[in-house]
């Protein structure tokens, strides 16, 4: 069965820092991925990740994916208020989608 | 544009009434999902079409169903909706070749969700 672990859950940082978030899967993926969602919306496609080895990144976020280690990280650089949202990673395998807990991000001033 | 549409984007049913959530996508993708989110939680896949075959994750109740009319078109049906089942439903859709089949794939697409609330 797939499993899909996030760490930490929860991420209270000041504007300015850098940090890491970190997706565990327990078994082989066809693709990751990491998605954004603010408060009642839904989700919002952030990068889809293939192959081992694949760094893609967008303004302040860079995701990478080691699938031998069975791993994706999502690197925040000199976080900015507008960040705050919850993140979640998702693997999919043989057609299904399956999600992690979710890390809440919360930027302070 | 939107590509994958959920109506309505809010839907309050009072306890125990048959409700239905519809899903309509303009991509052709052949694979729709539906997953149940609660407050503060990841979403949870219901079940998925792949093309006409339909596939129920094995802890999905009962009182959850799914129409597959044509190609565009998935419908989420409760049938008698608890409390429990207040929350924000998601529709997904993808294009998944079948084995062998290279360059078919694409990512999941979602739409932006029909919050519930049971009365």
């Amino acid at each position: 069965e797939l499993k899909v672990e996030q760490n930490p859950l929860f991420l209270s940082m000041q504007e300015g820092k850098n940090y890491t978030i970190y997706c565990n899967y327990s078994t082989t993926s066809d693709r990751l991925y990491w998605y954004r969602q603010d408060p009642g919306k839904s989700l919002e496609s952030l990068f889809v990740l293939l192959s081992n080895g694949a760094v893609k990144q967008e303004g302040r976020l860079m995701a990478s994916l080691d699938t031998k280690a069975r791993l994706s990280t999502l690197h925040i650089t000199a976080a900015v208020h507008d960040l705050s949202a919850t993140y979640f990673c998702a693997v999919e395998r043989t057609g299904k989608l399956i999600f992690g807990q979710g890390t809440t991000l919360q930027v302070k001033p | 544009d939107a590509m994958v549409i959920q109506n309505p984007r809010y839907q309050v049913t009072q306890f125990g009434k048959p409700v239905t959530l519809s899903c309509s996508q303009t991509l052709n993708h052949n694979v729709m999902y539906w997953y149940q989110q609660k407050s503060s939680q990841a979403p949870k896949l219901l079940f998925h079409y792949y093309d006409k075959d339909f596939n129920n994750e094995a802890d999905t109740p009962d009182n959850f169903q799914s129409r597959r009319p044509n190609t565009s078109f998935c419908f989420l049906d409760i049938r008698s909706p608890g409390l429990g089942d207040a929350a924000m439903y998601l529709c997904a859709t993808s294009r998944e070749g079948r084995q062998g089949v290279l360059g078919m794939n694409t990512e999941a697409f979602f739409g932006q969700g029909t919050r519930l609330t049971v009365v």
